[in-house]
């Protein structure tokens, strides 16, 4: 969906390197969130924003950093990268007026050596 | 707290074959349910999604899935599948009373053979 853009799309980087994930939206929604994907785990949520003034940690936000720059932006960081945050990134936002139903952008696929 | 099963992982059928895909959540409350597809390489992408109202839903390329409140179950399915259908599908729950974090299954992996 282009509405939601996510960069970059693919990155390698070494253990203990800070990283940061970009995810911009055009649908104009209040909310935001940062899910990973692992294989046979499914998405889990790390970080979720109500809007530019609220943040809140998810199921697995340790090891994790985000900002809100703009209503429009939502940026996740590693702060000292490891190997087991290897996986897929998400970013997705909703709309809290319209029954939350998240929008994905196209994902990052990020490699921690 | 709320959770999402799904019972099956990893479904290989051919094509014209009926599929069924089997979602229970648990949650104490009213929930909105939906169905997302992930294609090879992409990502999630709504399929379908029930608020209230006919509790079979139709959505897009023919899926349709039906919620049973009383089974707490909000099952995928489609009359007969084709190979473009490859893909993950994943269910998930949220809360309708304030806000509750979407809750997404495990997936499960469907592989159909032309």
């Amino acid at each position: 969906d282009a509405d939601v853009t996510q960069t970059p799309r693919n990155r390698i980087t070494k253990t203990g390197k800070r990283i940061m994930l970009e995810c911009s939206q055009t649908k104009g929604h209040d909310r935001m969130y940062w899910y990973r994907q692992d294989p046979g785990l499914g998405l889990r949520l790390i970080y979720y924003s109500f809007d530019v003034k609220d943040i809140n940690k998810g199921e697995i936000s340790d090891g994790y950093s985000v900002s809100r720059q703009a209503q429009a932006k939502f940026s996740l960081s590693l702060e000292s990268a490891i190997p087991n945050q290897t996986a897929l990134y998400f970013c997705a936002t909703s709309d809290h007026s319209r029954g939350e139903t998240q929008y994905f952008g196209p994902g990052t696929r990020l490699l921690v050596l | 707290a709320q959770s999402v099963s799904q019972h099956n992982h990893h479904v290989i059928l051919s094509e014209a074959a009926s599929l069924e895909l089997g979602c229970n959540y648990s949650y104490g409350g009213t929930v909105n349910l939906f169905w997302y597809v992930q294609y090879p390489g992409q990502h999630l992408q709504l399929l379908l999604k029930y608020f209230s109202g006919d509790p079979l839903v139709k959505g897009i390329k023919g899926f349709e899935a039906e919620f049973i409140k009383s089974k707490f179950s909000f099952n995928l399915r489609k009359p007969s599948v084709q190979w473009s259908d490859t893909a993950e599908y994943f269910c998930a729950v949220n809360g309708q009373n304030g806000f509750n974090k979407f809750c997404f299954g495990s997936g499960t992996k469907l592989n159909v053979k032309p």
